[in-house]
């Protein structure tokens, strides 16, 4: 079973940048998965925020894309997550996740996930 | 793209509960459940709208026709209390349900 751990600072001002990494026991770039971000506002639902997907490229929640970018650093087995121009509306427990997705099924679910990390916008 | 699901359903122990998960065409889509327990992280229950992963109890069953994906909790124990979230993928988007909160009374 696959491993996943967030890092990043816990508070971040508004107008700045979250920045957020996630580390990978066992980092694949098999067309099977995809490494995703998605967080949970206090006391709300699950929100997806983007993945770097299992075909190497990139898509986003359309109502964060404009401020999102997720990139991999295969040589560290990280992922990372940069959110722009944070409000406190941004304030969320980030969870990184690993995709499992088969193309041709149109089937993509998350089979493990990081513990979480809380985010907190506030000056 | 939207997923809606009931804000809580309640249940008894040893009966079923049954949560609902409502999309445009849903049925057309793959849907998987997620279970959450309180400071925990999610954790699939159902993938393919009726497959377990491994380790998941027989008791957690899914169906998905028409608009409607349905998970279903059979002989429902006190540690099933816990927050359901549906999930789909439509058009290169990940999409979550609202979430329902299931309490075991």
């Amino acid at each position: 079973q696959v491993q996943l751990q967030e890092s990043g600072p816990g508070l971040v001002k508004p107008s700045e940048t979250l920045s957020l990494t996630c580390s990978v026991s066992d980092y694949s770039n098999s067309s099977s998965f995809s490494w995703d971000w998605i967080r949970q506002p206090p006391g709300k639902g699950l929100e997806w925020i983007g993945t770097f997907s299992h075909n190497g490229g990139t898509f986003y929640n359309p109502s964060l894309k404009s401020r999102v970018t997720i990139f991999v650093d295969t040589s560290k087995s990280q992922f990372s997550l940069k959110l722009r121009s944070v409000t406190a509306a941004d304030t969320a427990v980030y969870f990184c996740a690993r995709g499992s997705v088969v193309v041709t099924a149109a089937s993509y679910y998350f089979d493990s996930w990081g513990q979480g990390a809380l985010v907190t916008v506030s000056s | 793209y939207e997923l809606t699901q009931p804000p809580s359903v309640s249940v008894s122990p040893g009966q079923t509960a049954i949560i609902t998960c409502s999309g445009d065409k849903l049925g057309n889509k793959y849907v998987s459940w997620y279970q959450q327990k309180p400071g925990q992280s999610p954790v699939v229950v159902i993938f393919q709208d009726a497959k377990r992963p491994s380790g998941i109890p027989k008791r957690f069953s899914g169906s998905n026709s028409g608009n409607t994906a349905t998970l279903t909790i059979s002989g429902t124990q006190a540690m099933d209390e816990a927050d359901y979230h549906c999930q789909a993928w439509d058009r290169s988007t990940v999409v979550f349900g609202t979430g329902t909160k299931v309490t075991v009374l």
